[in-house]
């Protein structure tokens, strides 16, 4: 089983709303990512959990607010987002340590997002 | 700096023909690289991958092939078919880095035609 569960798939939120994206695994990958996606565009990477500690943020604004409560889930914190926030969301996971399967990051679906 | 290339944005071939995507990389670092399939709306699926330590992976119609030297992998498709056309990523990531995250190329979008 290689799945990553994210919820909602379709978002749409107010610039002066709060909402947020979930993300499950179960696994056992203690590495999960926080990508974004434009129309047209590789994912771009966001944040990275290593067991359960922020260990990359790249430099993405404040309004973003990521969450790891545990080894399983993921979540995406929105506040005051701007139209152009508007992208698919991705959550991914792997494995720590290496190895030809410890290397592979697998992807949710994605949280198709738009701010109005 | 764009340290993994796809230099063909999209690329058409016939149904049953071989499919073949291209990428290059610049950072010697990378010892993993991926292959992802991407359909509009969906999160990349893993197709394949290969460490630097092979220059062969394969998987059922999917084979690819790195040349360390020229810091080249590609990606072969036999045969192909309708349901194989999406945008192909192609991924690197170097291992002992810890998790660093994926750095992408642009994509090929592969089209196949009856």
């Amino acid at each position: 089983d290689t799945e990553v569960t994210q919820t909602p798939k379709h978002l749409v939120m107010g610039m002066t709303n709060k909402k947020s994206l979930k993300c499950e695994q179960h696994m056992g990958h203690r590495a999960m990512y926080w990508y974004k996606q434009k129309a047209k565009k590789p994912p771009e990477l966001m944040f990275v959990y290593s067991y359960e500690k922020l260990s990359i943020n790249e430099s993405v604004p404040s309004r973003f607010s990521p969450e790891c409560p545990n080894s399983s889930l993921l979540n995406l914190h929105l506040h005051a987002l701007q139209p152009e926030d508007s992208a698919l969301y991705l959550c991914a996971s792997s494995h720590m340590g290496g190895g030809l399967s410890g290397n592979t990051i697998y992807f949710g679906e994605g949280s198709w997002l738009t701010v109005v | 700096d764009q340290q993994v290339k796809q230099n063909s944005p999209s690329l058409s071939v016939q149904e049953g023909r071989i499919s073949i995507l291209n990428c290059d990389y610049t950072n010697s670092m990378f010892d993993y690289f991926l292959w992802y399939k991407k359909y509009p709306a969906e999160g990349p699926t893993f197709l394949i991958s290969i460490s630097s330590i092979k220059d062969k992976n394969e998987d059922g119609r999917f084979t690819v092939f790195l040349n360390k030297s020229a810091k080249h992998l590609s990606l072969h498709i036999v045969p192909s078919q309708p349901g194989d056309s999406a945008v192909y990523f192609c991924a690197a990531l170097y291992s002992g880095g810890g998790a660093d995250g994926l750095t992408f190329g642009k994509g090929t979008h592969l089209i196949i035609q009856p």
